[in-house]
């Protein structure tokens, strides 16, 4: 099965700095990698996600590329302001089926 | 994106009862919802999925008699943990699909359940 590994597991980034999160995955058939947000106590949110016909996307201060030669895809998160601190998976999928989930990355924002 | 509601946000019961937890798409049909696990820091574990009108495919190491899911309408599935043990202490989140061809799966707040 697909095995998704996500680093760093912890990101502190000074308030108006970019934040860079990692993920590599296994499954060449993979074609979609979204990315979630999730807030203490609360379900993940969708926050941007990519198919494997495209390279990159991006909306407004976040950003996805992927390579699908090297099998991985990053999050870019530019001007980061303190509401942006959370927990953050991204996840791999066939189709947006089984949703194959990376270990998570704390991202902290220090004002 | 979708909204997705569930009930109850927050449960305590004593360990041997049973629990039922509900999961609803309050403004689009779901012809496919998935029921996740995710403990204390860690990442969201898939343990089953729920289609409409048939019976859910559980993820291996998943028990279906101790975790019943009935997803019986398009708006509505349902999560039974039967004869609870604190070891299902957990966060059990939801998710939906709404159509073939689209991707994305939405989320639930979950469910905060603590088996004394």
């Amino acid at each position: 099965g697909e095995n998704v590994e996500q680093h760093p597991s912890t990101l502190s980034v000074q308030e108006g700095d970019s934040a860079v999160i990692k993920c590599t995955y296994s499954d060449s058939a993979s074609n979609y990698f979204p990315w979630y947000k999730q807030e203490l106590g609360k379900g993940p949110q969708l926050i941007i996600d990519i198919r494997s016909n495209v390279g990159e996307k991006k909306d407004q201060r976040i950003a996805v590329t992927l390579n699908k030669t090297a099998k991985h895809f990053s999050l870019h998160i530019t001007e980061t302001q303190p509401e942006d601190s959370a927990v953050y998976f991204c996840a791999a999928s066939l189709t947006g089926n089984q949703f194959y989930f990376g270990t998570g990355t704390s991202l902290t924002v220090i004002p | 994106g979708a909204v997705v509601s569930q009930h109850p946000s927050w449960v305590i019961c004593k360990s041997g009862t049973s629990v039922k937890i509900e999961c609803r798409s309050l403004d689009f049909q779901a012809t496919t919802m998935f029921w996740y696990r995710q403990f204390p820091k860690q990442s969201l574990m898939l343990m089953a999925t729920s289609n409409e009108g048939s019976k859910a495919t559980y993820e291996q190491g998943v028990e279906k008699d101790k975790f019943l899911i009935n997803h019986a309408s398009l708006t509505l599935s349902t999560l039974t943990v039967t004869s609870a043990h604190p070891e299902d202490s957990s966060f059990y989140i939801c998710s939906l699909k709404a159509a073939s061809g689209n991707y994305e799966q939405y989320f639930g707040p979950g469910t905060r359940l603590t088996v004394t």
